[in-house]
């Protein structure tokens, strides 16, 4: 049973466009909410992470937008880049475990 | 955040055999874990490896196929047992630094034949 649920499984993106992936989550426990980005043949990596208690945060062109009383969140990427493609991961944490969503695979055409 | 080495980074078996993968840290770090990514799909976590006693398993992983061991703060092994081509994933080691932030290993990439 997956404890987070991610769409879409893939998308496509103009470069300069915005990709919008969303995930929402059950377990109101989950005290932290991580977004790895993973190329093929490496290890996720750390993009962006955000707690219960703000709605919002932003790094360089990649946002997080919390909605704690619907259970969902979302990453956007904004000025789609061609090395931005990659498949990128929502997670959710409780006593440091991570539940990860399916995925999404990001593909930015130039 | 924290360097993470893990050897192999990728191995090919015979069904039947066991493999160990290492993981190496940079630093000492109090939580370490194993974590399962099947062929083109999530990632699942193994267990919680504690150093100086068990493993702590998540449901559907045991230790009798999964065995970890954690000697110090910056070093574990997971065996993968008896291995069959269902066990064919990548294995990642993942650390939490501060007091939320988890970073993970390249990851070594099991087939099994």
């Amino acid at each position: 049973q997956q404890q987070v649920k991610q769409s879409p499984q893939s998308l496509i993106v103009q470069k300069g466009g915005i990709s919008i992936i969303n995930c929402a989550y059950e377990n109101t426990a989950f005290d932290y909410f991580p977004w790895y980005q993973q190329f093929p043949g490496k290890g996720p990596a750390l993009l962006i992470a955000i707690r219960p208690d703000v709605s919002e945060k932003k790094e360089g062109r990649f946002t997080i937008s919390f909605n704690k009383s619907a259970k969902q969140f979302s990453l956007h990427i904004m000025d789609s880049q061609p090395g931005d493609s990659a498949t990128y991961f929502c997670a959710a944490s409780r006593d440091y475990k991570l539940s990860f969503g399916a995925g999404t695979t990001v593909t930015v055409r130039a | 955040s924290a360097v993470i080495s893990q050897k192999p980074s990728r191995d090919i078996c015979q069904r039947g055999t066991s493999l160990t993968i290492q993981c190496q840290v940079d630093s000492q770090v109090t939580m370490m874990f194993w974590y399962r990514q099947q062929p083109g799909q999530s990632l699942t976590l193994i267990a919680t490896a504690n150093q100086g006693s068990e493993a702590t398993y998540e449901s559907g992983f045991v230790i009798d196929k999964f065995p970890i061991s954690r000697p110090n703060l910056t070093f574990s092994t997971l065996t993968v047992s008896n291995m069959s081509p269902e066990d064919s994933s990548i294995y990642l080691c993942s650390v939490v630094v501060g007091s939320t932030e988890a970073f993970f290993g390249q990851g070594t990439r099991l087939t099994v034949v």
